[in-house]
C-alpha cells in the first residue's frame, strides 16, 4: 500500500514561534489528509488537498501540496498553547485499496508558554 | 447527533480472554474502519467495511475478527487475546472517500 514519511517526530516550540511538518512520499498522491490528535484524544479532520500545489489556509494554519504531489507541509503560525497535539498526514490507496487511509507516525507538538 | 460511539471506554483483559468492542455511526456514512494506535506508530488499519455487507482486511488484521452488523455498527472481535494487543483502538466512518470521523476510542490492557 501507500507509505507517507512524516517529519519531524517532535517538536518543540515557544509560544509565538511557527510550525511546520512535512509529509514526503516516493510516490505520485491522488489527494492528502491532515488531521490533528489532542493528548488523550481522537484524530480530528483538518483538511483535504488534491491539485497540484495547490495552498489552502485556516486561520493561522497553511496546507500546501507539492507542485509534483509527492509531499505535503502543514505550517502553523504564531503558535498558542492550544496547537498542542500529534499532526498527521494521512493518503488514500489506489484501485482496491482506495477505501484505506494510510497515516504517517505523526509530528507531536509542544508549545512552552 | 452523537456522530461516532464506542464501547466500552477501557478494558482490561487477561491474555486469552475474548472481547467484542463496539462502534455506532449515527451520519448514515457507507464506509466504517477500525484502527489501532501504538506510541510512535501512528494509526494502522486493522479492517473496514466499504459498504454494509462488505468487509475487507487493512495492514494489521491478524488476531481480530469483524462484523458489520448493518449500516450503523461496526464491531471488532479479538477472539483470545494478547499482550501484543494492548494498544488504543479507534473506530472511524466516512462518506465513501471524503474525510474520516473518529470515535473517542477503547483503551485496552492485555495482561
Amino acid at each position: 500500500g501507500q507509505q507517507v514519511m512524516q517529519i519531524p517526530q517532535y517538536q518543540h516550540v515557544q509560544e509565538g514561534e511557527d510550525f511546520t511538518t512535512y509529509c514526503n512520499s516516493s510516490t505520485t498522491l491522488s489527494n492528502i489528509q491532515w488531521y490533528k490528535q489532542r493528548p488523550g484524544g481522537h484524530p480530528v479532520f483538518l483538511i483535504q488537498l488534491v491539485k497540484s500545489g495547490e495552498v489552502k489556509k485556516q486561520k493561522r494554519l497553511t496546507f500546501q501540496f507539492g507542485e509534483a504531489k509527492k509531499n505535503s507541509s502543514l505550517h502553523i503560525t504564531a503558535t498558542q498553547t492550544t496547537d498542542v497535539g500529534t499532526y498527521f498526514c494521512a493518503v488514500r490507496g489506489s484501485g482496491a485499496g482506495s477505501y484505506q487511509l494510510t497515516f504517517g507516525k505523526g509530528t507531536k507538538l509542544s508549545v512552552i508558554p | 447527533n452523537a456522530g461516532v460511539t464506542q464501547t466500552p471506554k477501557f478494558q482490561v483483559l487477561k491474555t486469552g480472554q475474548s472481547m467484542t468492542l463496539q462502534c455506532a455511526q449515527d451520519m448514515n456514512h457507507n464506509s466504517m474502519y477500525w484502527y489501532r494506535q501504538d506510541p510512535g506508530m501512528g494509526l494502522r488499519l486493522i479492517y473496514y467495511s466499504a459498504s454494509e455487507g462488505t468487509t475487507d482486511k487493512g495492514e494489521v488484521p491478524n488476531g481480530y475478527n469483524v462484523s458489520r452488523l448493518n449500516k450503523r455498527e461496526f464491531s471488532l472481535r479479538l477472539e483470545s487475546a494478547a499482550p501484543s494487543q494492548t494498544s488504543v483502538y479507534f473506530c472511524a466512518s466516512s462518506l465513501r472517500f471524503y474525510e474520516q470521523y473518529f470515535g473517542p476510542g477503547t483503551r485496552l490492557t492485555v495482561t
